[in-house]
């Protein structure tokens, strides 16, 4: 049973550039969320994915959007790339069960350099 | 808002020690869940607990034992005997329950190193 799969794992960027990021959640799942975390930091909740709608946001700017796809994977765009985008991001899955609040699994990252 | 406070940014302690994580949170929702994640070196947060704010029973697995008190909005993470695997950094993490769907609200996490 494959666990939350990120790609690519590392990757490096301009200023000012677009980057796509992608995530397939573990089977069985069909929520998946984003997390950026900075050196030194926990992660930072960016958004979360949901029949392919965003069901929540955190606390971060346009320039980040997402999708997901009829088979729950997703991806994470950032545009217009800036130096503090720098960050190990995150996909969590899980799945979602009214009422009840399971465990996130969570991927070993994309880390990105933005020079 | 929610919050999530680990007071301790790192500890060292030698191995077969105890040793225990801090974990204060603040939330105003009624029903709430908290966390506890490890990352080693590769980066994956691995999921280690799950409990309801209902349950206040402390919860025990092999080495790794858990103590949440509502009264003092503490959840604490307890090692014992720790061994060198036991290195990576901890993060205690807080969710509501907002119906369908919630996020994790993340402390800054502690860094525990275990020596020979």
């Amino acid at each position: 049973d494959a666990g939350v799969t990120q790609s690519p794992t590392h990757l490096i960027k301009t200023r000012g550039q677009q980057v796509t990021l992608r995530c397939s959640p573990k089977s069985g799942h069909d929520t998946v969320s984003w997390y950026q975390q900075a050196l030194g930091q926990g992660p930072q909740f960016i958004f979360q994915y949901y029949e392919e709608e965003e069901r929540q946001r955190g606390n971060f700017p346009d320039r980040f959007s997402g999708h997901q796809f009829p088979n729950y994977s997703s991806e994470l765009n950032v545009n217009a790339l800036l130096l503090g985008d720098s960050a190990l991001y995150l996909c969590a899955s899980s799945l979602l069960e009214t009422g009840r609040n399971t465990e996130a699994f969570f991927g070993q990252g994309t880390r990105l350099t933005v020079v | 808002a929610q919050k999530v406070t680990q007071a301790q940014t790192e500890i060292s302690v030698v191995e077969k020690e105890d040793v225990t994580l801090d974990c204060v949170y603040e939330t105003r929702d009624t029903t709430y869940y908290l966390f506890w994640y490890k990352q080693p070196p590769s980066g994956e947060l691995v999921f280690l607990i799950r409990r309801n704010s209902f349950d206040e029973q402390n919860e025990i697995s092999g080495r790794y034992s858990w103590n949440f008190q509502k009264s003092t909005s503490s959840f604490n993470f307890t090692i014992t005997a720790s061994q060198v695997v036991d290195s990576a950094v901890y993060f205690c993490a807080l969710s509501g329950n907002t119906g369908t769907a919630s996020k994790l609200t993340f402390g800054t996490g502690t860094r525990l190193q275990v020596t020979l």
